[in-house]
């Protein structure tokens, strides 16, 4: 069955470094999500993916984020100077929803960011 | 901001009855709305969705009950099983929203032998 991969599973960096979060996409799939689940609180849109730009993002989603499909088949997300309050579980998601269908997104097993 | 409630953070039953899970949401542009269940250290596991044009999807053991009046839908598992241990979440999206998912907290189903 086809699944969202994510690397690393793990992430230590410290804080004001550059990290970045990779994904592989579900290969059929048109629309890509990353979200956020920092530790005791709910799962958090950051941003939504489709055509090559951005479709939409959250206030969460700063200057110091930005996504990126380098190639056919990854979705990166780059934090560009890390603070404490990123560390996180970051997960994608994939999905194949068409315009105006809603349609079922497929999840990564997440990479833990810690930020010292 | 609290668009989807998921107001027990657990819930506690034996193995062959049945599981109920609650979801309340404000935000009257949701029309289509998933079950999504999470181990630790794992990501979220999709289980059963619903739009809102239904007020019943069923799976095997899940099955998935919206109330549009009432902005609630529940998630029933029938029998429970110990392997369905897990954080249970409810999500939700609206229609022109890009399809961004809305999460509710989430439930600690606990299953006993």
């Amino acid at each position: 069955e086809p699944e969202v991969t994510q690397t690393p599973s793990h992430q230590v960096t410290q804080m004001g470094q550059e990290v970045i979060l990779r994904c592989v996409p579900i290969s059929n799939h048109l629309y890509f999500y990353w979200y956020r689940q920092i530790l005791g609180q709910k799962v958090e849109f950051l941003v939504s993916f489709y055509n090559n730009e951005i479709s939409e993002k959250s206030e969460i989603f700063d200057d110091q984020f930005s996504v990126e499909r380098p190639d056919g088949s990854n979705f990166t997300l780059k934090i560009r100077s890390t603070k404490l309050e990123d560390s996180a579980m970051y997960f994608c998601a994939s999905s194949s929803a068409v315009a105006g269908v809603a349609d079922t997104q497929y999840f990564g097993p997440g990479t833990r960011l810690t930020v010292l | 901001d609290q668009q989807v409630k998921q107001n027990s953070p657990s819930l506690s039953v034996q193995e062959g009855r049945i599981s109920i899970l609650n979801c309340d949401y404000t935000n009257s542009m949701f029309d289509y709305f998933l079950w999504y269940k999470k181990y630790p250290a794992e990501g979220p596991t999709f289980l059963i969705s619903i739009s809102s044009i239904k007020d019943k999807n069923e799976d095997g053991r899940f099955t998935v009950f919206l109330n549009k009046s009432a902005k609630h839908l529940s998630l029933h598992i029938v029998p429970s099983q110990p392997g369905d241990s897990a954080v249970y979440f409810c999500a939700a999206s609206a229609w022109g929203s890009n399809y961004k998912l809305t999460f509710g907290k989430g439930t600690l189903l606990t299953v006993n032998p």
